[in-house]
């Protein structure tokens, strides 16, 4: 079971330069989500999606941008690159229960990206 | 709003030993959820354990507990008999009743087992 993967693992970007995290989960998990993580900090949120079509804002989500067509995948989009998004990206997938509290988050192993 | 406060940047323990590892919490909502999470140095989060906000009994996973005291906002991680793959980074994380589809996380605290 694959669980959350994430391509690519490390990329190094130009300023101005855009590309694509992508994120896929095979749970069949709803909720899927984008953090950021700075280094010695936590997670912030970027964007999280609780369905296919549907999508909406975290914490920082100036400078990125979603989708999500499908239940499995939840790609990323950086437009134009600056150094303050150099970090490592995480994406993470959990199910929804009927209190909605108890459900935990699985992660993908990361993305760790450098904006020169 | 929701936040979550890990004070404690830095412990060390001796192999074997426990500790403990520090969360504060601060929300309005009415029920809510807290998890604790391990971050080893090569990256990936681990889900450890898991608090919901009504539950009688603190919750403990294999070596893993979680002391929960409600009326003072704490939800303190505590690791038995440490080992050296111990050595990680952790974070405390809340999801809210009125916030259900987001975790909000702490800063984490690195813990360092040594012989």
């Amino acid at each position: 079971n694959a669980g959350v993967t994430q391509t690519p693992k490390f990329r190094i970007l130009k300023i101005g330069q855009s590309m694509t995290l992508q994120c896929a989960q095979d749970m069949n998990h709803n909720y899927m989500y984008w953090y950021r993580q700075d280094p010695g900090m936590g997670l912030k949120l970027i964007y999280y999606s609780v369905g296919a079509g549907i999508t909406d804002k975290g914490e920082v989500p100036n400078g990125y941008n979603v989708s999500r067509s499908t239940t499995e995948d939840f790609p990323l989009r950086l437009e134009l690159a600056a150094p303050s998004q150099t970090s490592v990206y995480f994406c993470a997938s959990s199910s929804v229960t009927l209190t909605g509290l108890g459900e935990t988050q699985y992660f993908g192993p990361g993305t760790r990206l450098l904006v020169l | 709003a929701q936040k979550i406060t890990q004070t404690q940047p830095g412990m060390f323990v001796q192999e074997k030993e426990a500790v403990t590892l520090d969360c504060t919490y601060d929300t309005s909502d009415p029920s809510y959820g807290l998890f604790w999470y391990k971050q080893p140095s090569s990256g990936e989060m681990i889900f450890l354990i898991y608090q919901g906000s009504y539950d009688q009994q603190n919750a403990t996973e294999g070596r893993y507990s979680l002391n929960f005291q409600k009326a003072r906002k704490s939800a303190n991680l505590v690791i038995s008999a440490s080992q050296l793959g111990d050595s990680a980074m952790y974070f405390c994380a809340m999801r809210g009743t009125y916030n259900t589809d987001k975790l909000i996380f702490g800063t984490g605290t690195r813990l360092q087992v040594f012989p």
